[in-house]
């Protein structure tokens, strides 16, 4: 099973700066990578697939990036509604995996 | 609009047995592939089976393999997760979600169903 490890665990952060999270892969996913957001009591929600795509309706602020073990999501200016939980996830091999999850904490 | 609604969830006793459905509504059900994933209280999501769209390829996670049975009945529109033996750790919210294949990331997942196991 491909274990994904993100980090921080935790990010605090202001509205307006920029929040860059980790997801490191224990073998290649390749580019297989997505990246979803959760708020509290919703359902999570995708934002970037295959590493750097976004996803439907995703706003530009949003970006990822990475092959291989390593990759990143980058929220480049952040507002109110992205504090939020964010969670990697691989399909490149079975079982999909996800990692534990960084979220971002307003400051 | 295009929503999934899961239903099934409830309070159970460990070993005991307990079937979740999702109900898919204003899409082509049977064009996609379909998921569940399940997260416990406070923790993080945990990814736990897939199905083809015909129902033919099915994976499931390690900690749920031979105990968990997913099914899907494309004319009903709808997802069913059996779930035998159970366990305290099952204790979780169970999302199903819907699978696109552009990209094969989940694009719509409905709002969950409480599985509490304990005695």
């Amino acid at each position: 099973e491909i274990v994904l490890t993100q980090s921080p665990a935790t990010l605090s952060l202001s509205p307006g700066e920029r929040a860059t999270l980790s997801c490191r892969a224990s073998q290649s996913v390749y580019n297989y990578l997505i990246w979803y957001q959760q708020k509290p009591g919703q359902a999570p929600r995708p934002l970037i697939y295959d590493a750097s795509e976004r996803a439907t309706g995703i706003p530009a602020r949003f970006s990822g990036s990475g092959s291989g073990t390593d990759f990143t999501l980058t929220i480049s200016s952040l507002e109110p509604e992205d504090f939020a939980v964010y969670y990697c996830q691989q399909r490149s091999n079975w079982p999909w995996t996800f990692g534990q999850g960084t979220k971002v904490e307003i400051k | 609009q295009e929503q999934l609604v899961e239903v099934g969830g409830g309070l159970v006793k460990p070993g005991g047995s307990l079937r979740l459905s999702c109900a898919a509504s204003e899409f082509a059900f049977g064009d996609y592939y379909m998921t569940w994933i399940r997260q416990a209280p406070g923790k993080g999501l945990e990814w736990l089976s897939y199905i083809s769209t015909g129902g033919v390829t099915i994976y499931y996670a390690d900690s749920v393999k031979g105990r968990f049975t997913v099914s899907r009945d494309n004319t009903k529109n709808s997802l069913y997760l059996q779930m035998n033996n159970l366990r305290t750790e099952d204790t979780a919210i169970y999302y199903c979600a819907r699978g696109r294949f552009t990209g094969w990331y989940l694009d719509l997942w409905g709002r969950g169903t409480l599985v509490t196991v304990s005695s």
